[in-house]
């Protein structure tokens, strides 16, 4: 079946631009997760969602990121004024109810120039 | 909160030969630990993965072990071949969702 979908695979923004990362989840998949993986390190958390409703958010590094999954499903990770430091590999990973195994997408490649 | 360190950083091996990658961790809450394998330009793809009521478990050519009482857990690859060139994750979990925690990862190069 169809895994992990995201969307863009790259982008590149000016400093001060906004964005935003879609993800789309295996379908019915309950949780979704967001990470940030910096080059030559391994995934960060950032956010989790069960259904639409946003569990947890203590990994977001500032305020300037902000996540939304106003339906259950897809997930949107919105970043403004973006800075050099937010270039990175964001990765969305969802997992079915009741287990704990995440099954990742194949991230998005944000470049802030 | 949950801390995993991983080594080596890099592991080069002749095809054919065996590679093993260790990791260690912190929270002793941690029960449930998978290994994803990251190609370049790819998400991470889980690989193998356990739980702490086993000591071992394998998958053909892949086997995890996990020392819950060290805290440490390995992933042993047995007769590699290129195609299993990629970077490495562990990772451990107490099975809460936002809890997840990785290492820093391990790049294997198999050498024809």
């Amino acid at each position: 079946g169809a895994g992990v979908s995201q969307s863009p695979r790259y982008k590149v923004a000016k400093r001060g631009q906004d964005v935003a990362l879609r993800c789309d989840p295996i379908s019915g998949h309950v949780s979704l997760f967001w990470y940030q993986q910096a080059l030559g390190q391994g995934p960060e958390f950032l956010t989790y969602f069960q259904n639409e409703a946003q569990l947890d958010k203590s990994g977001l590094p500032s305020d300037r990121f902000f996540a939304e999954r106003p339906e259950g499903s897809v997930s949107t990770l919105k970043i403004q004024r973006t800075q050099q430091e937010d270039s990175a590999v964001y990765l969305c990973a969802s997992s079915p109810a009741g287990r704990v195994a995440q099954y990742f997408g194949p991230g998005t490649r944000l470049t802030v120039l | 909160g949950e801390n995993v360190e991983q080594h080596p950083s890099t592991l080069s091996v002749q095809e054919g030969d065996s590679a093993v990658i260790k990791c260690t961790y912190s929270d002793s809450a941690s029960n449930y630990f998978p290994w994803y394998k990251q190609e370049l330009g790819k998400g991470p793809q889980l690989i193998i993965d356990i739980r702490s009521n086993v000591g071992e478990k394998k998958d053909q050519r892949i086997a995890v072990t996990l020392n819950k009482t060290a805290k440490h857990f390995s992933l042993h690859i047995t007769e590699t071949q290129p195609e299993d060139s990629a970077v490495y994750f562990c990772a451990a979990t107490s099975g809460n969702n936002n809890d997840m925690r990785f290492g820093a990862g391990t790049r294997l190069t198999v050498k024809p």
